[in-house]
């Protein structure tokens, strides 16, 4: 079983739309948790930490479930800008500072 | 703010070669990490450094690798022999603290032939 898993997509929603990307982790001791959004043969840029208590910036809403190991995020008013895949990563703790990357899920966002 | 600057974007060596890549992590970042993405796989940490010390290198795959901070500013990883599952994209990354963001170079895509 892989650490960190999501729904690879795509998926391919119109501009505007509201859509959902959710993430499970394996490990409870997991720690800090962040959204990074990747473009094609790009580097992974950070989009938003994600917090206990949920966070919102701007369009983009993180949310966290420790209890059921659970990360989501959302995004309103979806943007052909935002086409990209989005990576779920999470860091373990302890005295290392290792992300552990999910495979990534594809949003394609059509005019 | 200059980011983390990684050399060269890309190189294409042979089966056995030797190939060294190079990063400079954002400027007063002591934590900087190294990462790979191969093919159709999720991106896998290789190792961790604070300063000049090696934190962690627990996802070295083998003793081909050998990756140096020298004076704890940028960083090398060597690999030689290079072989062709060694192929992929190369990620630096760096943080100011342990267990914050971590703020990634370019990549080096490196091809084994």
């Amino acid at each position: 079983r892989k650490e960190v898993e999501q729904d690879p997509g795509p998926f391919n929603v119109p501009e505007g739309a509201t859509v959902a990307f959710n993430c499970t982790y394996s490990n409870s001791a997991s720690q800090s948790f962040f959204w990074y959004r990747q473009d094609c043969r790009k580097e992974p840029k950070l989009l938003m930490s994600v917090y206990s208590s949920g966070n919102e910036d701007g369009r983009f809403t993180a949310q966290l479930n420790r209890a059921s190991q659970y990360i989501s995020l959302l995004i309103r008013d979806s943007k052909l800008s935002d086409s990209a895949t989005y990576l779920c990563v999470v860091i373990k703790g302890g005295n290392t500072g290792k992300l552990i990357f999910g495979q990534g899920t594809t949003l394609q966002v059509k005019p | 703010e200059a980011g983390v600057t990684q050399f060269p974007s890309h190189s294409v060596i042979e089966k056995g070669q030797t190939v060294t890549l190079r990063c400079d992590p954002i400027s007063g970042h002591d934590n900087l990490y190294w990462y790979r993405r191969v093919m159709g796989k999720e991106i896998k940490f290789l190792l961790h450094f604070v300063k000049e010390s090696k934190q962690d290198e627990s996802g070295m795959p083998n003793n081909r690798f050998l990756a140096e901070r020298t004076g704890g500013t940028y960083s090398t990883l060597k690999v030689q022999p290079a072989e062709l599952e060694d192929s992929g994209v190369y990620f630096c990354a760096s943080s100011q603290d342990l267990g914050r963001a971590q703020y990634f170079g370019p990549g080096t895509r490196l091809t084994v032939l």
